[in-house]
């Protein structure tokens, strides 16, 4: 069975301050690994998409980096309006339909 | 605005009521998705649908049904078998295999 650990639960920073989230998986077969952005009371926003080790891609002040059983999402100086929920989540098939097993989430706070 | 919309955004459900819950997305997606988020949790696939008038059961099926007539719409009702209804609704959708699921915006359940 897939699964999806994220650490870790809750990270407070201060702005400026880098850092690292943790997404790790156990799959039968990767056929992808997604990060989103949720803001509260909001439905989860698409980030990035990696399918294979040693991808890396980058968005503003994110990094997503993946290996062979997990991804980080690097954060560099982050700012407060980077205060959000980020969801890990990868990629199954289905009867040929795709399916997203999530992690938990990593609550983030941005203090300025 | 290509998009999801989902409808309404809180929702009161009454001790053996049914109640249903509207997605409709504008983005010409074939795959559509509920998924149910419960606080620190990570989201749970209800049921999903790749083409019209098909659809399948996912990790929690049981006390909730679906429909699929038309490509645009995926409505989600969430019955009185439901003994635990309160939660963050969330429709997606996706082009196909391997593509981004994009998400609502959600809708809040909670019994009265």
């Amino acid at each position: 069975e897939d699964q999806v650990t994220q650490s870790p639960e809750a990270l407070r920073l201060q702005e400026g301050e880098s850092s690292s989230l943790n997404c790790s998986y156990t799959v039968s077969g990767l056929r992808g690994l997604f990060w989103y952005r949720q803001d509260p009371g909001k439905g989860p926003e698409f980030l990035f998409t990696l399918y294979s080790a040693g991808e890396e891609k980058e968005k503003e002040r994110l990094k997503a980096t993946l290996t062979k059983k997990e991804s980080f999402l690097h954060i560099t100086a982050p700012k407060p309006e980077d205060s959000a929920t980020y969801l890990c989540a990868v990629q199954d098939l289905i009867q040929g339909a795709q399916k997203l097993v999530f992690g938990q989430g990593t609550r983030l706070t941005i203090n300025p | 605005d290509g998009g999801i919309t989902q409808s309404p955004k809180y929702l009161f459900r009454k001790e053996g009521q049914n109640v249903t819950l509207s997605c409709e997305q504008n983005l010409n997606h074939d795959a559509m998705y509920w998924y149910r988020q419960d606080p620190g949790q990570g989201l749970r696939l209800i049921y999903y649908s790749q083409i019209v008038n098909d659809f399948q059961k996912g990790d929690i099926a049981e006390g909730y049904s679906v429909s699929r007539e038309k490509k645009e719409s995926f409505p989600l009702t969430v019955t009185s078998a439901q003994k635990n209804p309160t939660a963050f609704y969330l429709c997606a959708s996706t082009r196909g295999q391997g593509n981004i699921q994009y998400f609502g915006a959600g809708t809040r359940l909670s019994v009265l």
